[in-house]
């Protein structure tokens, strides 16, 4: 079984752009998570996307988004880049509703320079 | 006051130890408890998942949580220069199910 798969796995952008990066769950999983993990910060909470709606989501600002595609897959953009960006952005998939742990996928590097 | 402490490290100890990592937490409605394996560049990998207070065995793991003390520890037995990695505590309330908050690590090296 194919676990959380996301792409791209490194991305360098420049101050000021726009990030995209992109999430495949497990099959069967309807709920998928996002978490930026700065250096010596931890994991922060993101946001979490169920059955194709934004359920909720931390504290970060507003352009931090995202969607959720009607194949579960996800999508989180990051607008107007700044280099506190600069983090390993993890997505993580459960069955619905946030049941159980969450199997984590392998994270997007970002760096913004 | 974060509502998870973890202690960083790094924590080196040789290979056959028993490790003990440990947790705090400050939030009384937590009752999911959970702990994850992070090898470098990798994601986080679920070790343990545990309900409210008491033990469970795994293995050479063991998961251990004291809900009056609103602490939680991971045992592990045996220990592998193979279980080097960051051990990540997580937790979360029957009320939040979405939102899964994190310890910030501890950083464990087995010695051979």
């Amino acid at each position: 079984e194919a676990g959380v798969t996301q792409s791209p796995t490194h991305l360098i952008k420049t101050r000021g752009q726009q990030a995209t990066l992109r999430c495949s769950p497990i099959s069967g999983h309807t709920s998928v998570y996002w978490y930026q993990q700065a250096l010596g910060l931890g994991l922060q909470f993101l946001l979490w996307y169920d059955e194709g709606e934004e359920r909720n989501r931390g504290n970060f600002p507003p352009r931090f988004s995202g969607r959720q595609f009607p194949n579960y897959s996800s999508e989180l953009n990051v607008n107007a880049l700044e280099l506190e960006d600069s983090a390993l952005y993890l997505c993580a998939s459960s069955l619905g509703r946030g049941s159980g742990g969450y199997t984590f996928g392998s994270g997007t590097r970002l760096t913004v320079v | 006051q974060k509502e998870v402490e973890q202690d960083p490290g790094p924590l080196s100890v040789p290979e056959g130890a028993i490790v003990s990592l440990n947790c705090t937490y400050s939030n009384s409605a937590f009752q999911y408890f959970m702990w994850y394996r992070q090898y470098s560049r990798k994601g986080p990998e679920l070790l343990m998942y545990t309900y409210s207070s008491g033990n469970k065995e795994d293995g050479r793991f063991t998961a251990q949580v004291d809900k009056s003390s609103k602490y939680i520890s991971l045992f592990i037995r045996d220990s592998q220069p193979s279980d080097s990695a960051t051990y990540l505590c997580a937790m979360r309330s029957q009320s939040s199910a979405s939102k899964i908050i994190f310890g910030s690590g501890t950083r464990l090296s087995i010695r051979p």
